[in-house]
């Protein structure tokens, strides 16, 4: 079974330039996260969709950051104008979830870099 | 927001022995996830816990969903020179009307002493 992929991999931007990441989740994994994780630290809730709705965005730096998952399946994030603090790893997970078992799988990230 | 407290932050381990770390929390959770990263990866399932008590073990990983529901444990047993990188406990909170929602720990990186 292929995992959570995303691309790219790494992106280094300059400040107020605008990026993008995409992410495939599992086959059959209705919900999507987007994480951001800083360097120390555990990952982040950014945003979380179930099909293609969005569940829970409170953590999600509106003014600049964005997402969308527009048939259920693939998503994309986007930041724009990115600021120095965005520098972090952006990870993409999904989950399944059978009866009360649960289990959420992480792609292996992008690692971006604002200058 | 909930906070998980996770420990050791870090920890050096010698070939062979064995690891122990835990996570705390203020909060009831329905589910706890041990995660462990490597650099540069995501980080990957290694046990799941669903009920109260229970005690599951994955090779030489044996993780426990404390009685409070509030903690659990991870334990490494003989560890070996691939078992560094960094551990994460994840609590789970079902809610039915908007998802759910995992909370992570700070983490417990694990190094090889010199």
């Amino acid at each position: 079974e292929a995992g959570v992929a995303q691309s790219p991999r790494y992106k280094i931007i300059e400040k107020r330039q605008s990026v993008a990441f995409w992410c495939n989740p599992i086959s059959g994994h209705a919900t999507l996260y987007w994480y951001q994780q800083i360097l120390g630290q555990g990952p982040k809730l950014l945003i979380q969709f179930q099909n293609n709705g969005v569940v829970d965005d409170s953590q999600l730096p509106k003014d600049r950051f964005s997402a969308e998952r527009l048939k259920g399946v693939d998503s994309t994030l986007k930041i724009q104008p990115a600021k120095l603090e965005d520098s972090a790893v952006y990870l993409c997970a999904s989950s399944h979830q059978a009866g009360n078992r649960y289990e959420q799988y992480f792609g292996p990230g992008t690692r971006l870099t604002v200058t | 927001g909930q906070q998980l407290n996770q420990s050791p932050q870090s920890m050096f381990i010698q070939e062979g022995e064995d690891v122990s770390m835990n996570c705390t929390s203020s909060s009831i959770f329905n589910t706890w996830l041990w995660y462990k990263q490597d650099p540069g990866e995501g980080p990957v399932l290694l046990i799941a816990l669903y009920k109260a008590g229970e005690l599951t073990s994955n090779g030489r990983l044996t993780a426990q969903f404390g009685i409070t529901r509030k903690d659990s444990f991870l334990n490494i047993s003989a560890s070996i020179p691939s078992d560094v990188g960094i551990y994460f406990c994840a609590g789970l909170r079902i809610h039915n009307n908007a998802g759910n929602m995992l909370t992570f720990g700070g983490g417990t990186r694990l190094m090889v002493k010199p």
